[in-house]
């Protein structure tokens, strides 16, 4: 079946440093990838997506690229700051029609100053 | 931006009472809501998929008899949840599709049901 895998939290840099969290998929035909982001008290938002292999996602400084050959979506930053600190999801959906999400388990960020 | 509120965020109830959870979108209308739950420190799992004006598609597993889902206008769709037990005590997330874009779905910010 269809399955997100997030690397495990909590992951804690200093600010300005880079930032990768992995994330890989298993999934039939061609899914549309997202990674979406949950600040404390908030509900989650979207942050970036990718639609197509190779095609890359980004957002606030944030970038992630569809690769089909390792089925990985990761997200990188190449300089975090303490805004950052939230928990992100990687998700697929196999249909843009239906809309269902299959969510990773999130990863907690937290950037100290 | 498009936002999705719920309500309460917070709900306490004893075991073999119901609790109804609300999940409106506030600036746009949505034909379609989502609901997910959500163990501490695990993903979101799809419960169901709740459509304006008609019966909710539930997940493999989910009893729909113990997940009431209405979905009775295209800005407000209800959960309830029947004879809740301590096992139930969970966080249960909504989103909602712009019914005009169906682009993206908008997530409201949760509620953390206890079931004692």
């Amino acid at each position: 079946g269809n399955s997100v895998t997030q690397m495990e939290g909590p992951v804690t840099l200093s600010e300005e440093a880079f930032l990768t969290i992995n994330c890989t998929y298993t999934a039939t035909g061609y899914p549309s990838l997202f990674w979406y982001v949950q600040y404390p008290g908030e509900g989650l938002q979207l942050l970036l997506k990718a639609t197509k292999a190779d095609d890359k996602g980004s957002n606030k400084g944030f970038e992630a690229t569809y690769r089909k050959e390792t089925t990985s979506f990761h997200l990188e930053k190449g300089s975090v700051q303490v805004s950052d600190s939230a928990v992100y999801f990687c998700a697929l959906s196999r249909s843009s029609n239906t809309g269902k999400l299959i969510f990773g388990q999130g990863t907690t960020l937290q950037v100290k100053p | 931006g498009a936002v999705v509120s719920q309500h309460p965020s917070w709900v306490i109830c004893k075991s073999g009472t119901s609790v109804k959870i609300e999940c409106r979108s506030l600036d746009f209308q949505a034909t379609t809501m989502f609901w997910y739950r959500q163990f501490p420190k695990q993903s979101l799992m799809l419960m169901a998929t709740s459509n304006e004006g008609s019966k909710a598609t539930y997940e493999q597993g989910v009893e729909k008899d113990k997940f009431l889902i209405n979905h009775a206008s295209l800005t407000l769709s209800t959960l309830t949840v029947t004879s809740a037990h301590p096992e139930d005590s969970s966080f249960y997330i909504c989103s909602a599709r712009d019914s005009a874009s169906e682009a993206e779905q908008y997530f409201g910010p949760g509620t953390r049901l206890t079931v004692t």
